[in-house]
C-alpha cells in the first residue's frame, strides 16, 4: 500500500461550523505533513510530525489544530475559519522527516463560506 | 529566506518536443533536490531527484541536469507527450526543514 488516504474530498464550511480532516497512510512511514495549497501556487508547509510529536509548526493561526493520534494516522481541526483559508489541503507522508521523499495524498478541497 | 527560483512559469511545446524547466538555488547547504508532478485535482507526486554530488539523472524520458557551481538545476523530458501536461515543482531540502519548492511551471504539451 503506497497510498496517503485523505477524507473528505470536498468540504463546505461556515465561519463558525467546527470539522476536520483526516489522512491516513500504512507505509509505515513516522513523519507526516499538513501543506495548504492556493491556486496556481505551491504547498506550503503547515505542521510536520515526527514519530507522532509535533516537529514543527510554521506559525499558523490558532484555528487550525493538527492532531496525530498514532503514526498512521493525521488530523486536521477546523473552528471557526476564514474565507481566505479555502484551498487545497494536502497531507504528505515521509520515511523519516530529514528526507524529500513525500508521499502526497490528494487532498482536501475546502470552500470557506 | 532559503528560495528557489523556478523558471519558466509557463511553457507550451509540441509533442515529441523537449520542455526544459530551470531552477535555481541559493542556499549551498541544501542536500537534496527532487521534482514534483502535479495533475489537476491531485496531489503532487515525487517524479525524480538528485543530490548535489550528481551532475546528471535520468530515469525514463525525464533528466535532470544539476550544475553545482552555478547552483543551478533543470528538468528535461524528452519525447514528450500530451500526458505529460501538468505543473512542475522543483525543491530543495535542509535537512529537517522540509522542502522549498519553487513557484511551479504549468506545462502543455500540444498534441
Amino acid at each position: 500500500d503506497t497510498e496517503v488516504t485523505q477524507t473528505p474530498k470536498h468540504l463546505v464550511m461556515g465561519m463558525t461550523n467546527k470539522k476536520s480532516l483526516k489522512c491516513e497512510q500504512h507505509m509505515g512511514h513516522r513523519a507526516m505533513y499538513w501543506y495548504k495549497q492556493k491556486a496556481k501556487k505551491p504547498p506550503e508547509l503547515m505542521f510536520v510530525y515526527s514519530y507522532e510529536k509535533l516537529s514543527i509548526n510554521e506559525s499558523v493561526p490558532s484555528r487550525f489544530s493538527p492532531e496525530c493520534p498514532n503514526s498512521s494516522l493525521l488530523n486536521l481541526h477546523l473552528h471557526a475559519l476564514q474565507p481566505e483559508d479555502s484551498a487545497l489541503y494536502l497531507c504528505a507522508s515521509s520515511v523519516r522527516q530529514n528526507t524529500g521523499e513525500l508521499f502526497f495524498g490528494e487532498g482536501s478541497r475546502l470552500t470557506v463560506l | 529566506q532559503q528560495q528557489v527560483k523556478q523558471s519558466p512559469q509557463s511553457l507550451i511545446v509540441q509533442k515529441g518536443g523537449i520542455p526544459i524547466i530551470n531552477c535555481a538555488y541559493e542556499n549551498t547547504a541544501f542536500d537534496y533536490f527532487p521534482w514534483y508532478q502535479q495533475f489537476p485535482g491531485k496531489g503532487p507526486a515525487l517524479l525524480i531527484a538528485i543530490r548535489p554530488d550528481v551532475s546528471e539523472k535520468k530515469e525514463g524520458r525525464f533528466t535532470i541536469s544539476f550544475n553545482k557551481s552555478a547552483k543551478q538545476f533543470s528538468l528535461h523530458i524528452m519525447d514528450s507527450q500530451p500526458g505529460d501536461s501538468a505543473t512542475y515543482f522543483c525543491a530543495a531540502t535542509l535537512g529537517a526543514d522540509g522542502l522549498t519548492f519553487g513557484k511551479g511551471t504549468h506545462l502543455i504539451i500540444q498534441p
